[in-house]
């Protein structure tokens, strides 16, 4: 069965960096775009970045352009968001989630992860 | 940027129907899905491609469009059917969009 697993998240400082994770099983992880979705607790859920299958092409919510990085590492079956420049508004727990298919337009998201919960705060 | 407005909150007796609208700038040329979400879970994907429902989810779980417009429908609403449902879109600008989210009371 398709399981995705977020790690990475915890208390950080603003203007600092973090490195979240996403470890994808029981599917063809190179044959699907991922997404990074976030929620602050207790609000709605915020698209924050796409990639393709083959990682050929990646997208951003503005807020978070020139800030993050989505990547992933077909051979380990990992997804990456690298998170710089940290501000106190990217307080969220954040999910992985899969495309259901490459990850262009008109995808949809049909698995996603239990999330994990990054803060930022001095 | 693209926005997606659902109302806040829609509330509905046991076994009645409930509808969530989503409204956008030309939606109906694009393709909206919706998602479930309970307390404390992760989202779960209920409708796709407008009108399209995944395998395992119940038949009362319909979507439709029109105009602007795109629409939940909780057909004979079971308890087991409270949460917040969010409907998403493709933006031109190949992001992603979430709507505001609507909790469903079932009273």
């Amino acid at each position: 069965q398709v399981q995705l697993v977020e790690s990475g998240g915890g208390v950080v400082q603003p203007g600092r960096s973090l490195r979240l994770s996403c470890a994808a099983s029981g599917f063809t992880f190179s044959s699907y775009g991922m997404h990074w979705v976030r929620q602050v607790p207790g609000k709605g859920l915020e698209w924050v970045a796409v990639i393709w299958d083959d990682g050929r092409n990646e997208y951003y919510t503005d807020s978070v352009k020139g800030r993050f990085t989505i990547s992933r590492d077909n051979s380990k079956n990992t997804l990456y968001l690298h998170m710089n420049s940290l501000r106190a508004e990217d307080t969220a727990l954040y999910y992985c989630a899969r495309s259901h298919e490459y990850g262009g337009q008109w995808d949809y998201l049909d698995y996603w992860g239990q999330g994990t919960l990054v803060t930022v705060s001095s | 940027s693209y926005e997606l407005t659902q109302p806040p909150s829609v509330s509905v007796s046991p076994g009645q129907t409930a509808s969530i609208p989503c409204s956008g700038d030309k939606l109906g040329d694009r393709y909206a899905c919706w998602y479930q979400q309970k307390p404390g879970q992760s989202p779960v994907l209920v409708i796709h491609h407008d009108t399209k429902r995944p395998s395992g989810i119940p038949e009362r779980f319909s979507g439709s469009t029109s105009g602007n417009t795109a629409t939940l429908t909780i057909s004979g609403t079971q308890a087991m059917d409270e949460a917040d449902y969010y409907c998403q879109a493709w933006d031109s600008n190949n992001q992603r969009v979430f709507g505001t989210g609507t909790e469903v009371t079932v009273l």
